[in-house]
Order: C-alpha cells, then structure tokens, then sequence
C-alpha cells in the first residue's frame, strides 16, 4: 500500500458528460501530480499542485481541470467528456516540490461510451 | 527527440538470469532517478531511488547512475516470474518546469520459468 488513494477505482460515463477523480495524497506529502495512461501507452504528465498552488502544467486538455484543498487532496474534473479519454488516471504525491521518491496510487480507470 | 529513451521491448528471459534494463536522457538538469515497476493496469511501484552517479543496491536490484553519459540502468539479479511487469525509468530536476516526473515509455518484462 503505497499511501496514496484515489477514487472511484473504476468509472464508466457517456460522452459529454463530466466526471471528478479524487486522491488522498500520502501524509505529509504537499506535492501531488495527476498523469494519464491510456492503453499500452506511458504516462503522460498532467499537473502538479505543490501545497495548494499549481505548480506545473503538461499537456492537459482545457477540458480538465484539478485542484489541491487545503487537507492537500485533489481533484481533477475531466469535463465534455470524449471517447479518446478513455484512460488510467494516476494521482502520486512526494514530500517536496521536487518529485523525488514519489508514491502512485492505484488509479481510476476511465471508460468513455 | 524524447527527453528520455527507453527500449519498450518486450524483452523476455529465463527464470534465474541477470535482467538489465536501461534509459538515456538529454535534459542534463535531470538529478533525480528512479526506478518504477508496473503490474498490468495498477499504479508504479516506486522500486530504486538515486540522486548520484554510481551504483546503489537493495536486494536483488541495482540502480546504476552515468551523469557524464546520461544513462541510467537497471539490474534485477535472480529474476523470478514474479517480476514480469513493465519498468518504467524515470526522473526529476530542481529546476522550475522540470520538478515532475519525467518518464521513459518502459519496457515489457518477461520472466520465463
């Protein structure tokens, strides 16, 4: 158990809906990244949040968005939803601002119907 | 060209064999490496952890550092079944921008009985 954990662990949704992923980030941890994994591809870096603050951006659709709260969980809303977003969605956090010994939850899979 | 490369494989061996797996980079910021194991469709599992040129070893695994020629490896003594997965190289820099995880595509392990 890596101390990281994300909800809901499956999803299934129609197209042009909007969803939220959840993660609880290790405790202590102030950093938390979002990456996107779709099918037999590598992860793809979405953002970071360092202690609330937006720290780092990748190639994140407008349609997303995430958030960190001050109890340091985050939310990413993933909105106008298509099939090419079918995906793992992975939530990891580090201590710091730099990702070192960082700990992955165990992901929300994402169907888009 | 990706700031990191790493062979997807597949790479298969038998049971008992030294497995070596390996990753280059071209973003000489990167000071953070790590190693991360990947069962099918679950979260990393962060596996090595090293910040310095040289050699680090836990177990039956070996991180190996080269900053000079900007190459990382991977060395699992040993291999059992168990440890076919995906592993995934990855690393970090102190600089703003580059303090999240960056990583390679990984590679397809299989370890044959």
């Amino acid at each position: 158990d890596s101390g990281v954990t994300q909800t809901p662990k499956h999803l299934i949704t129609a197209t042009g809906q909007r969803v939220t992923l959840r993660c609880s980030p290790r405790s202590g941890d102030l950093s938390v990244y979002w990456y996107q994994q779709s099918l037999d591809q590598g992860l793809q870096f979405l953002i970071q949040y360092y202690n609330g603050e937006e720290r780092a951006k990748g190639n994140i659709l407008e349609r997303f968005s995430a958030q960190q709260f001050p109890d340091l969980h985050s939310e990413l809303n993933l909105s106008s939803l298509e099939l090419g977003d079918s995906a793992l969605y992975f939530c990891a956090s580090s201590l710091g601002v730099v990702a070192t010994e960082a700990f992955f939850g165990q992901g929300t899979r994402l169907t888009v119907v | 060209q990706k700031e990191v490369e790493q062979d997807p494989g597949p790479l298969s061996v038998p049971e008992g064999a030294i497995v070596s797996l390996n990753c280059t980079y071209s973003n000489s910021a990167f000071q953070y490496f790590m190693w991360y194991r990947q069962y099918s469709r679950k979260g990393p599992e962060l596996l090595m952890y090293t910040y310095s040129s040289g050699n680090k070893e836990d177990g039956r695994f070996t991180a190996q550092v080269d900053k000079s020629s900007k190459y990382i490896s991977l060395f699992i003594r040993d291999s059992q079944p168990s440890d076919s997965a995906t592993y995934l190289c990855a690393m970090s820099s102190p600089n703003f921008g580059n303090e999240k995880l960056t990583f390679g595509t990984g590679t397809r392990l299989t370890i044959i009985p």
